[in-house]
């Protein structure tokens, strides 16, 4: 099974502030990560798709990069309301479609 | 509006059966593969199962393969999730979700239901 590991596992920064998200594959993927948002008691919310792509609706503060076996996701000009998990998750042909473990986004 | 609403959550026996359902709206659902999800508590999310649109094609994560079956009635706009032998680790918040791309099985999520609660436990 493909392994998705994320780092950090937590962050702490302030409003206005730019932080990066990291996902390395196991093995390569091409292009087939999706990005998450999740907060607390409610269902994840998709923010990128297809490494780079972002969601209709999603803030233009969110981009995502990457192929292969790196990815990133960077959150520029951070909002009180971004404050959530990070979750990503591939979905290349070689199953199961497993997530990340998650980071966890804190303002201070 | 493009809607998921799960039910079936519960508490249950450890070794006992449990069906969950997803009821779909908003969207032809007969042409999008059907995942689902979960998330223990306090935990991240764990990638359970997808069938694909015509469900004739169906994966497991590696921790319920053998003893989770997902389908789907197309007629009923419904994705189902049988669970047997259940045991205290499938714990969690099961959630359903529509994938992006129509037809495809292998592909991201972008519409989630609110999620049902299941508890293993004696």
């Amino acid at each position: 099974a493909i392994q998705l590991t994320q780092s950090p596992s937590s962050l702490s920064a302030s409003v206005g502030d730019t932080v990066t998200i990291t996902c390395r594959a196991s093995q390569g993927i091409t292009s087939a990560l999706a990005w998450y948002q999740q907060k607390p008691g409610r269902a994840p919310k998709l923010l990128i798709y297809d490494g780079a792509s972002l969601e209709s609706g999603v803030p233009s503060r969110f981009s995502g990069s990457g192929s292969g076996t790196d990815f990133t996701l960077v959150l520029r000009s951070l909002q009180p309301e971004d404050s959530a998990s990070y979750f990503c998750q591939h979905f290349h042909n070689n199953p199961p479609l497993t997530f990340g473990g998650g980071t966890k986004v804190e303002i201070k | 509006q493009v809607q998921l609403v799960e039910s079936g959550g519960g508490v249950v026996q450890p070794g006992r059966s449990l069906t969950l359902s997803c009821a779909a709206s908003g969207f032809t659902f007969s042409t999008f593969g059907m995942h689902w999800v979960r998330q223990a508590p306090g935990k991240g999310l764990e990638w359970v199962a997808v069938i694909s649109h015509e469900g004739d094609n169906k994966y497991y994560g590696d921790s319920v393969r053998g003893r989770f079956t997902i389908s789907r009635d197309n007629s009923k706009k419904t994705l189902y999730l049988h669970m047997n032998s259940l045991r205290a680790e499938d714990t969690a918040v099961y959630y359903c979700a529509k994938g992006y791309i129509v037809a495809t099985i292998f592909d991201g999520m972008d519409v989630w239901g609110q999620g049902t609660t299941v508890t293993v436990s004696s």
